[in-house]
């Protein structure tokens, strides 16, 4: 069966510093990756999406970004992050039928 | 983009059915019908999805009116562990990726399923 890890489950980061938030999906091929930010009470913000390795769409304007340097692996990361980019963040693969399977999330504060 | 309304709370007693249901009447003729589940501070849950059959999985069954225009989520014996906010949202279909504003999962308040023991 499929897992889908995410790590760290929570962070707490000064204002300015780097992220790095690592997904890795088990169990499945070439799945299509997904990094959502989930604002508190809202849906699902897509940030990044993935659908081969090294292969990386960006949705929104921000100073996020991503990559995809394995088949199972997508990394979400900052230079310097902001006071804006707390959130819960979730890393997502989709299924040939079109269901998607979320990791555990992280919980992000930047101070 | 098309709307979902569902109640905004149900309870039900553990080891009992459970009925949840979505209306969906502007619903297109390539809408699927997508179930998630969310717990407080944790990810969605894909429960089910589907297009115009009647659908089942390991976790629920989906029931689609013939005319698409609604759909009922079915627990058949509820757990605690069922307890959660279920969203009932229409998703392009899967031949198509998830980018762009498709890939934006926008759920509506979701029902909020109560299960006692």
């Amino acid at each position: 069966s499929q897992t889908i890890h995410q790590w760290p489950a929570t962070l707490v980061q000064p204002v300015g510093s780097p992220l790095s938030l690592e997904c890795t999906v088990e169990g499945t091929s070439n799945p299509n990756l997904y990094w959502y930010r989930q604002a508190a009470g809202r849906g699902l913000q897509l940030l990044f999406y993935s659908v081969g390795i090294g292969q990386i769409s960006s949705e929104v304007p921000q100073n996020l970004s991503a990559s995809r340097p394995q088949d199972r692996q997508f990394i979400l990361s900052s230079k310097k992050l902001l006071l804006s980019d707390s959130g819960f963040y979730l890393c997502a693969w989709r299924s040939v039928s079109g269901g998607q399977f979320f990791g555990p999330g992280t919980r992000l504060t930047v101070l | 983009d098309a709307k979902t309304t569902q109640p905004n709370s149900m309870e039900s007693n553990e080891e009992e059915p459970v009925h949840l249901p979505c209306n969906h009447s502007t619903i297109s003729g390539t809408d699927y019908i997508h179930w998630y589940r969310q717990l407080p501070s944790q990810g969605p849950e894909y429960v089910i999805h589907g297009l115009t059959s009647n659908v089942n999985n390991r976790m629920a069954s989906l029931a689609i009116a013939e005319d698409r225009k609604s759909s009922t989520l079915i627990l058949h014996r509820a757990t605690l562990r069922d307890a959660a906010v279920y969203y009932c949202i229409l998703r392009d279909p899967p031949s198509i990726n998830y980018g762009g504003s498709q890939g934006n999962l926008i759920f509506g308040k979701g029902t909020k399923l109560s299960v006692k023991p």
